[in-house]
């Protein structure tokens, strides 16, 4: 079943605004990945993460994998109109090559 | 380049009908995936192929069989639907194993009645 938390389910800001969420298992995971996915469209990877307290940027978007490996989050700062989508973290485990267990998703709305 | 394309992109099938879904990629990538995306539950991942001519059970894989006789395609069938398929299926590739990018299609809208 689905081990991964994602929060908060959904996210209505201002243009401008900076946007954070994050990520928690019950599990330890050796790699995150967080992904966008636009309406009618397949999934778009951003950002990954492949080591404890790695903290990587694209752009306006910064990632960061917990300490423990249990956890990550996801920042975007001053939110653009183009920035509306649902954000989706994926975790996959040592032993589990390729198979990406996905949190439930983010969904974030940006009004002008 | 067209990446990874998914035929049909809707479909409305009868509970008992049966159907297959196509997902082609011309990236020449080794592994390729089936998901399923449920609202409030994120992908779930229904088979995999590590290759051509293999294939493997992923998370969610009742009521569905795969097929991957060539590398670039990878086929997903419904025997016999029933409405709890009712779901968007998303196709992806990746070049390799491990912490390989995977690549998705634009998904495929399956209602069952």
């Amino acid at each position: 079943g689905q081990q991964l938390n994602q929060s908060p389910q959904s996210m209505f800001i201002q243009e401008g605004e900076d946007v954070s969420m994050n990520c928690t298992s019950s599990s330890i995971f050796n790699t995150w990945l967080w992904y966008k996915q636009d309406p009618g469209e397949g999934p778009v990877l951003l950002i990954a993460l492949y080591k404890a307290g790695e903290l990587t940027s694209n752009g306006r978007l910064t990632a960061q994998f917990g300490i423990t490996r249990k956890d990550s989050f996801l920042n975007i700062s001053a939110s653009i109109p183009s920035d509306v989508g649902i954000y989706f973290c994926a975790g996959q485990k040592a032993d589990s090559w390729g198979k990406l267990q996905f949190g439930a998703g983010t969904q974030v709305v940006v009004t002008p | 380049n067209a990446g990874v394309t998914q035929t049909p992109k809707f479909r409305v099938l009868k509970t008992g009908q049966s159907m297959t879904l196509l997902c082609a990629q011309d990236m020449n990538h080794e592994y390729m995936y089936w998901y399923r995306q449920d609202p409030g539950m994120g992908l779930r991942l229904i088979h995999y192929s590590v290759g051509e001519g293999t294939t493997a059970k992923g998370e969610v894989p009742d009521g569905y069989n795969v097929s991957r006789l060539k590398k670039q395609n990878f086929l997903l069938g419904l025997e016999s639907a029933a409405p709890s398929q009712t779901s968007v299926y998303f196709c992806a590739s990746s070049r390799g194993q491990g912490t390989d990018t995977q690549y998705f299609g634009p998904g495929t809208r399956l209602t069952v009645l």
